[in-house]
């Protein structure tokens, strides 16, 4: 099993519909959790961390479910801007060799 | 802010051939890593370096070697190219007690 799995789409959804990514983990002592944005040829950056409250930044919204071990990202209202891929990214105990990248999830909005 | 600055771009080397990527951070971050983006795998760390000095295999290690002499500086060396390093590498600093990494712009390295 890998450590972290993502469904990897492409998602392809019309502007301003609402789109949701799940991502399970396999490590129970995974202790940060982060999701991460991908345009293509580009390098990652950071979209948001997932708090195990949730947590939301405008159109997006992180969930933490530890007891089930998965993370979810929902944006809302997408826009063609939003077209990239996610990355799950998951940070064990330590420093930040321990992180883990999932494989990521394509998102297309068509006009 | 320059960040993570990487170096070359783009890179065709031939089967057997060796090639240093270059990669600075003016962030001061202890950690610096590399990694590798192949279709399918996601993000492989390479090694890592968690100060001037200090370095470590990730896991995909192997036809790859680093040092770490400045705090700055985390040159990835390939010794003898093979096909199969054909890939997208990506540089990464963060503060150790931080929540982001940082990227450099990548190294599309094809080998043949």
């Amino acid at each position: 099993r890998k450590e972290v799995e993502q469904d990897p789409g492409p998602f392809n959804v019309p502007e301003g519909a609402t789109v949701a990514f799940n991502c399970t983990y396999s490590n129970s002592a995974s202790q940060s959790f982060f999701w991460y944005r991908q345009d293509c040829r580009k390098e990652p950056k950071l979209l948001m961390s997932v708090y195990s409250s949730g947590n939301e930044d405008g159109r997006f919204t992180a969930q933490l479910n530890r007891a089930s071990q998965y993370i979810s990202l929902l944006i809302r209202d997408s826009k063609l801007s939003d077209s990239a891929t996610y990355l799950c990214v998951v940070k064990g105990p330590g420093g930040y060799q321990k992180v883990t990248f999932g494989t990521g999830t394509k998102l297309q909005v068509i006009p | 802010n320059a960040g993570v600055t990487q170096t070359p771009k783009f890179q065709v080397l031939k089967t057997g051939q060796s090639m240093t990527l270059q990669c600075a951070q003016d962030m001061n971050h202890e950690y610096m890593s590399w990694y590798r983006q192949d279709p399918g795998m996601g993000l492989r760390l390479i090694h890592y370096s968690v100060g001037a000095g200090i370095t470590d295999q990730g896991e995909v290690p192997n036809g790859y070697n680093v040092s770490r002499s400045t705090t700055e500086d985390f040159p990835l060396r390939l010794l003898s190219a093979a096909p199969s390093q054909t890939s997208v590498y990506f540089c990464a600093s963060a503060a150790q007690g931080g929540t982001e990494a940082f990227f450099g712009q990548g190294t599309r390295l094809t080998v043949v």
